[in-house]
């Protein structure tokens, strides 16, 4: 049974470039979660997805957006790079209406703007 | 809104001796609480999870850990610490009311068990 996979692992971008993120959630999961987790910091929640659509947003500017497709597998975009947006991203992925259930993480993917 | 707060940036224990991580929450419904683990460049490994019945919960690896509805704490324990123990943990919070609630977590707290 595979776990939650993200792809890349590491990726450098410039300031200013756009990067897709990808997630495949545990099987028989359909609910996606990103979190950002800077250096020394608890992850933060970016948004959620559900059924295709955003389902709750955290605080986190437009540049940051999402998508699900029909088989729960999720991207995280972001646009106009800072360098504040250098962070460990974390994918993950739980069951909806389960809400007693606890979340499945993938390992992450280390992303750095220089 | 949701809130947990981890008082401690860093526990030092030594190997053998007992460990308690702190955890404190806010939450607006009945609680759903969780600790997770993550070793160095990795993602978050779930230890264990308070949802209902037994204020004291057990999980992974030998911990255990304590819900108090009283003090809002959820702290995390275990009775003879291992080196291996070392490592970043995070306590987080979802609220019951709602099935899509997000998980919120700490800021976390580093570990150290020395031999």
């Amino acid at each position: 049974d595979a776990g939650v996979t993200q792809s890349p692992t590491h990726l450098i971008k410039t300031r200013g470039q756009q990067v897709t993120l990808r997630c495949s959630p545990k099987s028989g999961h359909d609910t996606v979660s990103w979190y950002q987790q800077a250096l020394g910091q608890g992850p933060q929640f970016i948004f959620q997805y559900y059924e295709e659509e955003e389902r709750q947003r955290g605080n986190f500017p437009d540049r940051f957006s999402g998508h699900q497709f029909p088989n729960y597998s999720s991207e995280l975009n972001v646009n106009a790079l800072l360098l504040g947006d250098s962070a460990l991203y974390l994918c993950a992925s739980s069951l909806a209406g389960r809400g007693r259930t606890e979340a499945f993480f993938g390992q992450g993917t280390r992303l750095t703007v220089v | 809104a949701q809130s947990v707060a981890q008082p401690e940036d860093q526990v030092n224990v030594a190997e053998g001796n007992p460990l308690t991580v702190k955890c404190t929450y806010s939450v607006s419904g009945n609680p759903y609480l969780f600790w997770y683990v993550q070793y160095p460049n990795r993602g978050l490994q779930f230890l264990l999870k308070y949802i209902t019945g037994d204020n004291l919960v057990k999980g992974s690896y030998g911990f255990e850990a304590e819900f108090n509805k009283s003090q809002t704490s959820f702290h995390l324990k275990k009775p003879s610490a291992l080196v291996s123990d070392s490592a970043l943990y995070f306590c987080a919070v979802r609220d019951s009311r709602s099935s899509a609630s997000k998980i919120i977590f700490g800021s976390g707290t580093r570990l150290s068990i020395r031999p």
